[in-house]
């Protein structure tokens, strides 16, 4: 299992652009996430899915879309690029199922708007 | 959630132990203590998680105190590969591990 991939994993933008974050997961997770890290702090949510078809806001939506049409794939948008928007973004998938859920996360994507 | 406090940093000599130590005194009954860590700049990875009993796998032990407000992740010996940002994390065990709540967690430094 490649587990949770991410892509780019470097992206420099300028300000007004729009691009998407790519994650896919081949674990046939049922919950998938993404959180930001700005330096020096915690991950922050941004947003999550519980499911195919079904997805809510973190504690940081704005300027960000996400869609999950497949268990697979939960991309990122960003809708308009700002520099408060650069940071460090981490795509995470869980089981959705059992005790614990165990998340496992991607490797990150770095960017940075100009 | 119940919120977390766990020291900026800490230090600890390779192949001694390391306690790290994280407050949770507004815990609450359904509550799970989870602990990830994230080296360097990777993303993060989980450790270990308990509910009030004391917890032991490949990388590391868990000790809840009875009252379970207060809780010690332990490296048993800590190498270099150690040095990392530990993370305690307070959630309920069913569902809901699509929304953890990082705060800025412990930087530990491993020294030869």
């Amino acid at each position: 299992n490649a587990g949770v991939t991410q892509t780019p994993k470097f992206q420099v933008l300028k300000t007004g652009q729009s691009m998407t974050l790519q994650c896919a997961q081949d674990m046939n997770h049922e919950y998938m996430s993404w959180y930001r890290q700005d330096p020096g702090m915690g991950l922050r949510l941004i947003h999550y899915s519980v499911g195919a078809g079904i997805t809510d806001q973190g504690e940081v939506p704005n300027g960000y879309n996400v869609s999950r049409s497949t268990t697979e794939d939960f991309p990122l948008r960003l809708l308009s690029a700002a520099p408060s928007q650069t940071s460090v973004y981490f795509c995470a998938s869980s089981p959705g199922q059992g005790e614990v859920n165990e998340q496992f996360f991607g490797p990150g994507t770095r960017l940075t708007v100009l | 959630d119940a919120k977390t406090t766990q020291p900026p940093s800490m230090d600890c000599a390779e192949g001694r132990a390391a306690n790290l130590p994280c407050n949770h005194s507004t815990i609450s009954g359904n509550e799970y203590v989870y602990w990830y860590r994230q080296i360097h700049s990777q993303g993060p990875q989980y450790i270990i998680h308990g509910l009030k009993n004391n917890e032991t796998n490949e990388m590391a032990s868990l000790i809840i105190t009875e009252d379970r407000k207060s809780s010690t992740l332990i490296l048993p010996h800590a190498t270099l590969r150690d040095t990392a940002v530990y993370y305690c994390i307070v959630r309920v065990g069913q569902g809901g591990s699509e929304k953890l709540v990082f705060g800025k967690g412990t930087k530990l430094t491993v020294n030869p």
